[in-house]
């Protein structure tokens, strides 16, 4: 166990719909990034949050968007799904310090 | 940023020594080089970092050339558990987004 908590670990669902997806960073880790890996591709850094602000972005369309909150779990929205979104989507955390970044097990996206 | 070169693929026998090249001839110097690893279809996980010195951790140890051009991770005894592919990122040191190339795919041969 890594310490940081995706949910949910599978998620099914149908084009043109609307999943959002959730990571719980490690405690008193400040930033939160997030990946997609689709099947056999490389992994496509997506955001980038540090105590509640956005600070880096990378590869995010437009249909998906990404927040964090207080507490410091983010939520990853994914709409308007598409057949080529179905991947593997990684959060991942990183306290103070040098970009040692802990990541979660992933949360697996079909969309049929 | 700087770009990191690394060949797609190696192969090593269990028990010997891998030794993985990342060139990084563009390498700034206040940018680190990490390595991080990714068993399939697991989350990546890190591995270790350096900035010009040499490093060692209870995984792998870390040769940076004295120009800091190139590097190389060395797996000491390689296992079969260590099949995974194995990224170079070179990165300023802090809350810097960190992205993640092709890597080096090693299969670790019994």
């Amino acid at each position: 166990d890594s310490g940081v908590t995706q949910t949910p670990k599978h998620l099914i669902t149908a084009t043109g719909q609307r999943v959002t997806l959730r990571c719980s960073p490690r405690s008193g880790d400040l930033s939160v990034y997030w990946y997609q890996q689709s099947l056999d591709q490389g992994l496509q850094f997506l955001i980038q949050y540090y105590n509640g602000e956005e600070r880096a972005k990378g590869n995010i369309l437009e249909r998906f968007s990404a927040q964090q909150f207080p507490d410091l779990h983010s939520e990853l929205n994914l709409s308007s799904l598409e057949l080529g979104d179905s991947a593997l989507y990684f959060c991942a955390s990183r306290g103070s310090g040098a970009n040692v970044l802990t990541f979660g097990a992933g949360s697996r996206l079909t969309v049929l | 940023d700087a770009k990191t070169t690394q060949p797609p693929s190696m192969d090593c026998a269990e028990g010997r020594a891998a030794n993985l090249p990342c060139n990084h001839s563009t390498i700034s110097g206040n940018e680190y080089v990490y390595w991080y690893r990714q068993i399939h279809s697991q989350g990546p996980q890190y591995i270790i970092h350096g900035l010009k010195n040499n490093e060692t951790n209870e995984m792998a140890s870390l040769i940076i050339t004295e120009d800091r051009k190139s590097s190389t991770l060395i797996l000491p005894h390689a296992t079969l558990r260590d099949t995974a592919v194995y990224y170079c990122i070179v990165r300023p040191g802090t809350n810097n987004d960190m992205r993640f190339g092709a890597g080096t795919r090693l299969t670790v041969k019994p």
